[in-house]
């Protein structure tokens, strides 16, 4: 089975520009997590999404941040506009609701770096 | 409210060496617990959950009892390769909860 795919792996972009990274979850799951991971602040949760709809975006930094998930296949996390402070990795990760606890699986991330 | 702590890394170790890394929790009601393993470059897999007080889970010879009167799940792995070094997170969910909370991370490095 296909994991959760990411794209783009790496992006390398200047201060200023918009930012677009994607993600398609594992067919069927109906949970999506998009989470960022710096050495600083370690492993944080932006947003997650339940049945394509937003369940909390609590964790998003500030207004320049923005998720959409206009259907169960594919999810976008945009950053207009982008700051040197964004560059982190940001992963993607998926998981099937029914029953109870099952694990998130995660895609390999996207790479970002903003000059 | 709901937290993971683990031990603080960089852990470095000698191949076959025996490994602990420590982790405690705070949960309402009854948690499950997972252990996650991220490698080098790549996003974070489950290595092994466990759901109710005194299950063991396990997987690739690493090991992690579920403790509730110590609010515990260490993780443990009787002798360790080069191959094992990666950062390893904690992480519980309560029952129905759509979240995973995790822990902050335990860097391992193995050497040969």
């Amino acid at each position: 089975d296909a994991g959760v795919i990411q794209s783009p792996r790496h992006e390398v972009t200047e201060m200023g520009q918009e930012v677009t990274l994607r993600c398609k979850p594992i067919s069927g799951h109906d949970y999506l997590f998009w989470y960022r991971q710096t050495m600083m602040r370690g492993l944080e949760l932006l947003i997650y999404f339940n049945n394509n709809v937003p369940i909390d975006d609590s964790g998003m930094p500030e207004d320049r941040f923005s998720a959409k998930m206009p259907n169960a296949s594919f999810s976008t996390l945009k950053i207009q506009p982008s700051e040197p402070r964004d560059s982190a990795v940001y992963f993607c990760a998926s998981r099937d609701g029914r029953g109870s606890n099952q694990p998130q699986h995660f895609g390999d991330g996207t790479r970002l770096s903003i000059l | 409210g709901n937290s993971v702590t683990q031990m603080e890394g960089p852990v470095t170790l000698s191949e076959e060496a025996f490994l602990t890394i420590n982790c405690t929790y705070t949960a309402t009601g009854y948690p499950s617990l997972f252990w996650y393993v991220q490698y080098p470059g790549e996003g974070l897999q489950l290595l092994l959950k466990a759901t109710k007080a005194d299950d063991k889970g396990s997987n690739k010879g690493f090991e992690a009892t579920y403790r509730k009167e110590t609010t515990s799940f260490h993780l443990e792995k009787g002798s360790v390769q080069v191959s094992d070094s990666a950062v390893y997170f904690c992480a519980l969910s309560r029952n129905r909860d759509d979240k995973i909370i995790f822990g902050k991370g335990t860097r391992l490095h193995i050497l040969p």
